[in-house]
C-alpha cells in the first residue's frame, strides 16, 4: 500500500539552527501538508501546498518556516532558526485529486531542540 | 521545561462491545468533518469521513453521525478489536479541497480482552 514517509524520523539540534524535515508524499498525490503536534498535545495545521504553491498556512508558520517541492518527490519543510518550542512532531501529509480531504499522514519526524 | 499536556478523555470498552466516541466542534462554517485513529508513535490515520450536507455515513465497523444543530460529531466503532486501542480525534474543515483541518483534543479508547 503506498504510503507517505520521512526522513529523518529523529533530529536534535542546537537552538538558532536550521533544520529541514523531509517528506515523500503518495506519487499521485497533488495536495501537500505539514502538520506538528507538540508532546501530548492537539495535531496542528502548519500548512497546505498545491500546485508548486503554499494554499494557506498557520499563524504558526511564520517567517522561520518554509516548504519547498524541490523536484517531482519530495516536499520539505525548513525551519531557518529553530526555537525550543519548536520541538514537536512533525507530520507530513499528502492527498489525492478526487479526495483532497482525504489526507494520507507520514509517521512524522520528531523534532528535539536543545 | 517540558510541555503540559492535554488531559485526553478516556474510555474503555469490553472487547466485542461497541464503542461511541464524541467530539464538540467549534466552527459553524465547517463543512468536512473526520475522524483520524493515531496509534502511539505513528501519524494520524484516516477513518472516516462526512460532509455538512449528511448527517450519518457508515464505513466498515464505523458509523459517523454529524449533528449541526449542536455542533456535535461521533464515532461508532462496532465489534471492538483489541487492534482498535488508539487515541482518536475528531477533525474539522472548510474550503473542502484546501485542507486546513482543526484537530481536537482526542479520546484514549482502550480495548480490554
Amino acid at each position: 500500500e503506498p504510503e507517505v514517509t520521512q526522513t529523518p524520523s529523529h533530529q536534535v539540534t542546537q537552538m538558532g539552527q536550521e533544520v529541514i524535515l523531509r517528506c515523500v508524499p503518495i506519487s499521485n498525490h497533488l495536495y501537500f501538508y505539514w502538520y506538528r503536534q507538540i508532546l501530548g498535545q492537539k495535531v496542528e495545521f502548519l500548512v497546505s501546498f498545491y500546485n508548486n504553491e503554499i494554499s494557506e498556512k498557520s499563524e504558526i508558520f511564520d517567517d522561520q518556516f518554509s516548504v519547498e517541492r524541490p523536484d517531482g518527490s519530495n516536499f520539505t519543510l525548513k525551519i531557518r532558526s529553530t526555537k525550543l518550542e519548536d520541538s514537536a512532531m512533525y507530520f507530513c501529509a499528502s492527498s489525492e485529486q478526487d479526495r483532497p480531504g482525504e489526507l494520507f499522514f507520514g509517521e512524522g519526524s520528531r523534532l528535539t531542540v536543545l | 521545561g517540558e510541555s503540559v499536556g492535554l488531559h485526553l478523555p478516556t474510555l474503555s470498552v469490553q472487547e466485542g462491545d461497541n464503542s461511541i466516541i464524541n467530539c464538540a466542534y467549534s466552527n459553524s462554517a465547517s463543512d468536512y468533518f473526520i475522524w483520524y485513529k493515531q496509534e502511539s508513535g505513528k501519524g494520524p490515520q484516516f477513518i472516516i469521513d462526512i460532509r455538512s450536507n449528511m448527517d450519518k455515513r457508515q464505513g466498515q465497523r464505523v458509523t459517523v453521525l454529524l449533528n449541526k444543530t449542536v455542533k456535535h460529531l461521533s464515532l461508532q466503532i462496532a465489534a471492538t478489536q483489541p487492534g482498535d486501542s488508539a487515541v482518536y480525534f475528531c477533525a474539522e474543515g472548510t474550503n473542502f479541497g484546501n485542507e486546513k483541518l482543526t484537530f481536537g483534543t482526542g479520546t484514549r479508547l482502550t480495548i480490554i480482552p
